[in-house]
């Protein structure tokens, strides 16, 4: 596709419930990322992940979260039994790394928003 | 720990009033300092990538300068269809973009 796919885009869960959310990065990029934002707030690191390897997940909050993306492309972050404070808007974003390694410009998806009630 | 502070939280403006958005980061080993733009129910969209004191970037109606500490992002005579929420980024040694809060800009006809 032409962007970052992410889905759904708006996902209720009842409290305790799991969810799992999906990205589609740009055909090619290497670099994935998962942030979340809260309202009114910026977004909050998660994940990154460079084709298959997750390289660092020190942002996840707890133990319930987790994320892969097995044949670096697509990737699937995972939250289990979920409390009214994961609420939030989930981004996924990719990226082409430019020479020296760096991330460089990061291509976003709009993002998918889980309201846990 | 890198950090991104920007200022003002809300800014609101009148059509043609030209004003700065400020975004103080603390990061060791700049790699680089990114701006995004962000409209409401989406995802960030990339306005340009600083990397040293005393560079600038231009686009249309927003120009972006660097310094050691600070990067700013100027808006000359905007419109209303600038009204978005401007975040501001750095990366350093861990290559991993730490956003601001952002600053929420309204433009009035």
């Amino acid at each position: 596709g032409a962007g970052v796919s992410q889905s759904p885009r708006y996902k209720v869960a009842k409290r305790g419930q799991d969810v799992a959310l999906r990205c589609d990065p740009i055909s090619g990029h290497v670099s994935l990322f998962w942030y979340q934002q809260a309202l009114g707030q910026g977004p909050e690191f998660l994940t990154y992940f460079q084709n298959e390897a997750q390289l660092d997940k020190s942002g996840l909050p707890s133990d319930r979260f987790f994320a892969e993306r097995p044949e670096g492309s697509v990737s699937t972050l995972k939250i289990q039994r979920t409390q009214q404070e994961d609420s939030a808007v989930y981004l996924c974003a990719s990226s082409f790394p430019v020479e020296g390694g760096d991330t460089g410009e990061l291509f976003f998806g709009e993002g998918s928003r889980l309201t846990v009630l | 720990e890198d950090q991104v502070t920007q200022s003002p939280e809300a800014l609101r403006l009148q059509e043609g009033e030209s004003s700065s958005l400020n975004c103080s980061y603390t990061v060791s080993g700049l790699r680089g300092l990114f701006w995004y733009r962000q409209d409401p129910g989406k995802g960030p969209e990339f306005l340009f990538t600083l990397y040293s004191a005393g560079e600038e970037k231009e686009k249309e109606r927003l120009k972006a300068t660097l310094t050691k500490k600070e990067s700013f992002l100027h808006i000359t005579a905007p419109k209303p269809e600038d009204s978005a929420t401007y975040l501001c980024a750095s990366s350093g040694g861990s290559y991993i973009p730490t956003f601001g809060r952002g600053t929420s800009l309204i433009v009035h006809p």
